[in-house]
C-alpha cells in the first residue's frame, strides 16, 4: 500500500470555523492531490500541487486553499466552513511524470461533518 | 470537460455470478483507472489500463480507447466483491487531473 495518511479521520466542526485537514506521504511523489466525495458526485478534484509551493485549482475550489512546504505534507484548509463543505476528502499522490500517465493512490479518507 | 458515465448505476448478484461494469468517456484519454470503494470507504486502485487488456486473478479489465470505453469483468463474484467501483480518467493535455464516473454500486449476496 502506498504510504499516505489523512488527519484527523473524523472531524465535526460549526458553521463559521476554520479547519486544516493534513496530508502526509512517505512515498516522496511530485504529485498531491485533494478531493471531495458526494453522494451522487463521485470524488470532484479541488486543489492540487506539483510540487513544493506549487499548487493549483481544480474543479471545486472555492472556499478551500491548499498549502505544500515540504514534498510530504499537502494541506487543506477551509478558511470559514460551512454546512456545504460537509463530506469526505480523500488525498492523493502521484509519481508526477508529468504527462497524465501517472497511477494515483488514494488516503484513507476524512469524515467531516459542519454543523 | 469530459463526461465520464458508468453503467449500470446497481447491480445486484448472487455469489459466483460474473458481471462486467462500463465506463464510457466522451474525449480522448491518457490515463484510464478503475477503483474498488469498499465498504468502509477505502479506495482500492484496481487497473491503470489507458489501453488493452489485464487481468488480476477474477478481475479483467478492458480499455478500448479508439472507441472511448472500458469494461471491467469480475467472475465468480464473492461478498467481499461488494461496494462502489469508480472510473476515472485524465484527458490528454488535461495535466494530471483525475475525472470520475459517479460509480456502480455492487451488492453480492450470499
Amino acid at each position: 500500500d502506498a504510504g499516505i495518511t489523512q488527519s484527523p479521520r473524523h472531524k465535526v466542526t460549526e458553521t463559521g470555523t476554520p479547519v486544516t485537514l493534513r496530508c502526509h506521504q512517505t512515498e516522496n511523489h511530485r504529485y498531491m492531490y485533494w478531493y471531495r466525495q458526494d453522494p451522487g458526485h463521485g470524488l470532484r478534484l479541488i486543489h492540487y500541487s506539483y510540487g513544493v509551493k506549487d499548487t493549483d485549482k481544480g474543479e471545486v475550489s472555492d472556499g478551500y486553499s491548499v498549502s505544500r512546504s515540504k514534498t510530504e505534507d499537502f494541506l487543506l484548509t477551509l478558511e470559514s466552513a460551512t454546512s456545504s463543505q460537509t463530506s469526505v476528502y480523500f488525498c492523493a499522490i502521484s509519481e508526477g511524470l508529468g504527462t497524465g500517465l501517472d497511477e494515483q493512490f488514494f488516503g484513507p479518507g476524512t469524515r467531516l461533518t459542519v454543523l | 470537460g469530459i463526461q465520464v458515465e458508468q453503467s449500470p448505476p446497481d447491480l445486484i448478484l448472487q455469489e459466483g455470478a460474473n458481471s462486467t461494469l462500463r465506463c464510457n468517456f466522451s474525449d480522448s484519454v491518457n490515463n484510464l483507472q478503475w477503483f474498488h470503494q469498499n465498504p468502509w470507504g477505502q479506495l482500492i486502485n484496481l487497473f491503470y489500463i489507458p489501453s488493452g487488456t489485464k487481468q488480476n486473478g477474477r478481475l479483467s479489465a478492458t480499455t478500448v480507447a479508439t472507441e472511448r470505453y472500458s469494461l471491467l469483468y469480475i467472475s465468480s463474484s464473492q461478498t467481499t466483491d461488494s461496494g462502489v467501483y469508480f472510473c476515472a480518467v485524465v484527458t490528454q493535455g488535461g495535466s494530471e487531473k483525475l475525472v470520475f464516473g459517479k460509480g456502480m454500486k455492487l451488492t453480492v449476496n450470499p
